[in-house]
């Protein structure tokens, strides 16, 4: 149990376009969803929030309109890396909380790697 | 505002041998503690967190850690290590329960043979 997916689990992309990165919770809901980015050889920075009907929280530092997150259901968020430049290129890391038992715990996707050209 | 140390970027251990993974942490009021792996290229697996109660907390493939309330820190610890343990271990901090995690940056662990 507490599988959480992330699709794609990588993707390369030419400068200037955009990349949506899902993040899925398989069996079980999640009304809270966190997305991290991790650079090689670096710890993981919280970059936003993602809260199930509403607008997510980003950390300071963060551009939002560039990073949109929209958490439309309990068991799915999503990232979009807009107009990426290759300085975006990282491990883009998800997590989910499970609404209904252990709800201290997150459960962690496997990572999207973007490449921007 | 919490945070916590890793002090060790690497850490190496023969096979078999006990290994120990540090971590010191810093939050107000009560800490929710937590240690997960990381294999090349792979998301985060959760091996095991402190709440409340014992301190020795046990956790999956044979880990452990030990809150120590005093010298603010919870080490993993392993009596017996595998090549296979070989990986990037994080220790993570939240203050409040369900909340966004502070990684530590990390401790790359090397069983040898």
């Amino acid at each position: 149990g507490a599988v959480v997916s992330q699709h794609p689990s990588r993707v390369i992309c030419k400068s200037g376009t955009s990349v949506k990165i899902e993040c899925r919770s398989l069996d079980f809901q999640a009304t809270t969803m966190f997305w991290y980015r991790q650079f090689p050889k670096k710890s993981l920075m919280l970059m936003a929030t993602s809260n199930e009907g509403s607008k997510a929280t980003y950390e300071q530092g963060v551009e939002k309109d560039k990073f949109l997150i929209n958490h439309a259901s309990l068991t799915l968020s999503t990232l979009t890396v807009t107009s990426a430049h290759p300085e975006d290129s990282s491990f883009y890391i998800c997590s989910a909380r499970d609404l209904y038992r252990a709800s201290d715990t997150q459960y962690f996707g496997p990572g999207t790697r973007l490449t921007v050209l | 505002a919490q945070s916590v140390a890793q002090p060790e970027d690497q850490v190496n251990v023969a096979e078999g041998n006990p290994l120990t993974v540090k971590c010191t942490y810093s939050v107000s009021g009560n800490p929710y503690l937590f240690w997960y792996v990381q294999y090349p290229n792979r998301g985060l697996q959760f091996l095991l967190k402190y709440i409340t109660g014992d301190n020795l907390v046990k956790g999956s493939y044979g880990f452990e850690a030990e809150f120590n309330k005093s010298q603010t820190s919870f080490h993993l610890k392993k009596p017996s290590a595998l090549v296979s343990d070989s990986a990037l271990y994080f220790c993570a901090v939240s203050a409040l329960s369900g909340y966004a995690l502070n990684f530590g940056k990390g401790t790359s662990l090397l069983v040898t043979p």
